[in-house]
């Protein structure tokens, strides 16, 4: 199985400040690695896919890059709405992994 | 607009059964790989196993830790697909999500998700 290792587990920031999150694969995915948004009692949220791909409708502070094992999530200038969970996922091979989260609160 | 809705949660003994079902609309649901994924407390996201389309052969997978207890039916007549517990576990507690992905594709769209708690 390929494990997805994401960092931090949780960060403390302000509004307008950008925050980075980055995921690790155990193993090359190429790009096959998506990026999701949960608030509390809500479905995941599709933002990134393929990397880099932005979602529709998704704003477009939120931005992905890396290829083989190294991936990033970056939100340019915190919104109020964006304090929530972040999980990368890889779409690579069966079992589907994900990362174990990233909690963005309010400093 | 492409949607999914769960059903069937609930409390249930460990050693029990439950049943979930999900309703796809919006999208052809036949074209659609369909997946569960689960929210478990304190661990975060977990993909417990998906089936592919019938033209692909319609054939299921799982993750470990349920594989032998769960088991993943569709049935594109009435674009829904199921998930059939048995044997649950108190580790087996969590909001259980339905999902649309495809080949190497991302989850979306989601369902809302139903609770499923296993205590005595």
């Amino acid at each position: 199985d390929i494990q997805m290792t994401q960092s931090p587990s949780s960060l403390s920031a302000s509004l307008g400040d950008r925050v980075i999150v980055t995921c690790r694969a155990s193993q090359s995915i190429i790009n096959y690695v998506n990026w999701y948004q949960q608030k509390p009692g809500k479905a995941p949220k599709l933002l990134i896919y393929g990397s880099a791909n932005l979602q529709s409708g998704v704003p477009s502070r939120f931005s992905g890059s890396g290829s083989g094992t190294d991936f990033t999530l970056i939100i340019s200038g915190l919104q109020p709405e964006d304090f929530a969970t972040y999980y990368c996922q890889q779409s690579y091979s069966t079992p589907r992994t994900f990362g174990q989260g990233t909690t963005v609160e309010i400093k | 607009e492409a949607q999914l809705e769960e059903s069937g949660g609930g409390l249930v003994k460990p050693g029990g059964s439950l049943r979930l079902s999900c309703t796809g609309s919006g999208f052809t649901f036949s074209d659609a790989w369909m997946s569960w994924v689960r929210l478990v407390p304190g661990k975060g996201l977990e993909w417990v196993g998906r089936i592919k389309t019938k033209s692909e052969g319609g054939t299921a997978d799982y993750a470990a830790p349920v594989k032998g207890r769960f088991t993943i039916l569709r049935d594109d007549s009435k674009d829904t697909v199921s998930l059939q517990m048995h044997s649950l576990k108190s580790e087996d507690t969590a909001v259980y999500y339905c999902t649309a992905t495809g080949l190497e594709a991302p989850f979306d769209p989601w369902g809302r998700g139903t609770q499923v708690t296993v205590s005595s």
